[in-house]
């Protein structure tokens, strides 16, 4: 069965700092992999996503992800965090047409 | 930019009711889904829906539950005899045409159901 692992419950960053959200994924072939981002009150709006080929994936807002199929991770990164960065964020492995969640990570960004 | 959109916001609804939540996809788009988020929990996949049949439905998704396409543009999750536990955040989801999962779902901004 498939399965998504968030490790980090909450980080706390300050503005203008590098943000690393940790994703890792359990799954038998090969992942169809996303990020998205849930600022309070709001849906899922997806940040980026992973289906093939190149494993550093370019997102929106300036998010990054790379895929390591060695360590089943696909971790999410910004160079420089802005206030408005402060949401939740979901990674999610996709396969049949139902993606798995994991269990989120909230950002919180200080001045 | 299209966008799923999913009324009411929050709908709080006495234990034993019925309620329907309402989707509209995004208008090209083929596929259609139901996840709940119980506060604190994560986001959990309820069903899916192509070709005006389910495709895929999770344990969660028993009896109690059922979904419907009425039209060219409204899609509903129905839930009868409602229980407190069914109180959670509901979103709707809608992607286009490509094989398995290689197009993106997009997210409603979600359903508060609150049960009392």
């Amino acid at each position: 069965a498939q399965s998504v692992t968030q490790p980090d419950i909450h980080i706390t960053v300050s503005e203008g700092a590098s943000l690393e959200l940790r994703c890792n994924y359990s799954y038998g072939a090969t992942p169809y992999l996303f990020w998205y981002v849930q600022s309070p009150g709001q849906g899922l709006q997806l940040l980026l996503k992973y289906f093939s080929g190149d494993t550093l994936v370019q997102g929106i807002k300036g998010f990054e992800a790379e895929f390591k199929r060695s360590q089943s991770s696909f971790n999410l990164r910004k160079p420089s965090v802005h206030w408005s960065d402060a949401a939740e964020y979901f990674c999610a492995v996709g396969a049949q047409d139902k993606l798995t969640f994991g269990g989120g990570t909230r950002v919180l960004v200080k001045p | 930019e299209p966008e799923v959109t999913q009324t009411p916001s929050h709908q709080v609804t006495q234990m034993g009711q019925e309620v329907i939540l309402r989707c509209v996809p995004i208008s090209n788009h083929l596929y259609f889904y139901w996840y709940r988020q119980i506060l604190g929990q994560k986001v959990e996949f309820l069903v899916s829906f192509y070709n005006n049949e389910i495709s895929e439905k999770s344990e969660i998704f028993d009896d109690q539950f059922s979904v419907e396409r009425p039209d060219g543009s409204n899609f509903t999750l129905k839930i009868r005899s409602t229980k407190l536990e069914d109180s959670a955040m509901y979103f709707c989801a809608s992607r286009g045409a490509g094989t398995n999962s290689n197009q993106p779902q997009h997210f409603g901004d979600g359903t508060r159901l609150s049960i009392l």
